[in-house]
């Protein structure tokens, strides 16, 4: 079965502009996660989304948000990008969360450069 | 703030085993302890979790400690394609997830 894609792969924007990533899930899965991956922070947890809402979210400011659809495909948007945004932007799906035993199956995420 | 701790780096020569150890700072009962590794240019990759119990499947091994404050990632038998970042994770039933830094495990021929 198909796995989590995630589009676009690679992307360079200017500093103040705003970007939008996209996450499809496995088939069937209805939790979709986002995670900022940087040299000097590693893995940092964004947000969770289950049936269109948002469950959980870590220590990011307001500039980063997201959405997930009726189909659950998700959506993660950064407003007013910095530089420190520059990262390799990642999503998890799961049949139901990133609770407790849920397996996490990831994408090959969307790298991000700001310039 | 709670942290998971892992060794920057570690190095095995192939066919031996390796032992890649995690310890979280704090740790409650219903959290899961679970391991993602990372190859270049990709997504991490499930290798395995675990509650209280020690745990195997066909990748590898996972003990954990019976204060449940530590864990260790068994490869078996190392190869080369094992070479890549792995990551201990304690995931918690309300969503929180709490990332090591992760362990560059290089194999040597």
């Amino acid at each position: 079965k198909a796995g989590v894609t995630q589009t676009p792969r690679y992307l360079i924007k200017t500093r103040g502009q705003q970007v939008t990533l996209s996450c499809s899930p496995i088939s069937g899965h209805r939790s979709v996660s986002w995670y900022q991956q940087t040299p000097g922070q590693g893995l940092q947890f964004l947000f969770e989304y289950f049936s269109e809402t948002q469950r959980n979210k870590g220590n990011f400011p307001g500039r980063f948000s997201g959405r997930q659809f009726s189909n659950s495909r998700s959506e993660m948007n950064v407003s007013t990008l910095e530089l420190g945004d520059s990262a390799l932007y990642l999503c998890a799906s799961s049949p139901i969360g990133t609770a407790g035993a849920n397996v996490l199956t990831f994408g090959a995420g969307s790298r991000l450069t700001v310039l | 703030d709670a942290k998971t701790t892992q060794p920057n780096s570690m190095e095995s020569n192939e066919e031996e085993p390796v032992h890649l150890p995690c310890n979280h700072s704090t740790i409650s009962g219903t959290d899961y302890i679970h391991w993602y590794r990372q190859l270049p240019s990709q997504g991490p990759e499930y290798v395995i979790h675990g509650l209280t119990s020690n745990v195997n499947n066909r990748m590898a091994s996972l003990a954990i400690a019976e204060d449940r404050k530590s864990s260790t990632l068994i490869l078996h038998r190392a190869t080369l394609r094992d070479a890549a970042v792995y990551y201990c994770i304690k995931m918690g039933s309300n969503y929180k997830l709490t990332f090591g830094k992760g362990t560059l495990l290089t194999v040597n021929p």
